[in-house]
């Protein structure tokens, strides 16, 4: 089945720079890649996705970029504040119909 | 209200109980799953059902069994609960997506279960 690695596990930053996620997969028929937040003490909620046709997608301060030819992705969160802190997953979906597979996670903290 | 939602939020019991965990959501859509949180190993699916008379295996189902109620009810339940089930459960939904194979997942709050 499909094998996802996320790093880092923990990421801390200052306000205000920049933090990126990287996540790589094993099956090269996949084709949908999302990214999840997670607040403490909520469910997982979509903040970015892409597709296997796109190479980057962006949404504000957000960004995902896809290397198909690598089997990457990555997450890029630019100017960074405080309630940018959460749990941030990716994962990978595409090959089994309507099921992803997550990344570990990484904890993403911002500091003021 | 929420779309998705997870009851109990929080439960405690001892080994060998049988425990059962309830997702209901008003989102209407067909596609339900039950995922297990670990720290450091990210969500796990255990089951999916994407209609009423259909259920299936997830990456990590053994120990667990699930019933579709309806539409909008999905049963995750543990027969004889161990300790290394200890975990977050968290339901998710998603809409059937014609001509692609994935799609946005909406999770509940997630319901927290100790085993002692």
């Amino acid at each position: 089945g499909e094998n996802v690695e996320q790093h880092p596990s923990t990421l801390s930053v200052q306000e205000g720079d920049s933090a990126v996620i990287k996540c790589t997969y094993s099956d090269s028929a996949s084709n949908y890649f999302p990214w999840y937040k997670q607040e403490l003490g909520k469910g997982p909620q979509l903040i970015i996705d892409i597709r296997s046709n796109v190479g980057e997608k962006k949404d504000q301060r957000i960004a995902v970029t896809l290397n198909k030819t690598a089997k990457h992705f990555s997450l890029h969160i630019t100017e960074t504040q405080p309630e940018d802190s959460a749990v941030y997953f990716c994962a990978v979906g595409g090959t089994s119909y309507g099921k992803l597979t997550f990344g570990q996670g990484t904890i993403l903290t911002v500091h003021p | 209200d929420a779309d998705v939602t997870q009851t109990p939020r929080n439960r405690i019991t001892k080994t060998g109980k049988r425990i059962m965990l309830e997702c209901s959501q008003t989102k209407g859509h067909d596609r339900m799953y039950w995922y297990r949180q670990d720290p450091g190993l990210g969500l796990q699916l255990i089951y999916y059902s994407f209609d009423v008379k259909d259920i299936n295996k997830g990456e990590i189902s053994d120990g667990y069994s699930v019933s579709r109620q309806a539409q909008a009810k999905f049963s995750l339940s543990l027969e004889s609960a161990i300790p290394n089930q200890t975990a977050l459960y968290f339901c998710a939904t998603s809409e059937g997506m014609e001509g692609l194979t994935s799609g946005e997942l909406f999770f509940g709050e997630g319901s927290r279960l100790t085993v002692l």
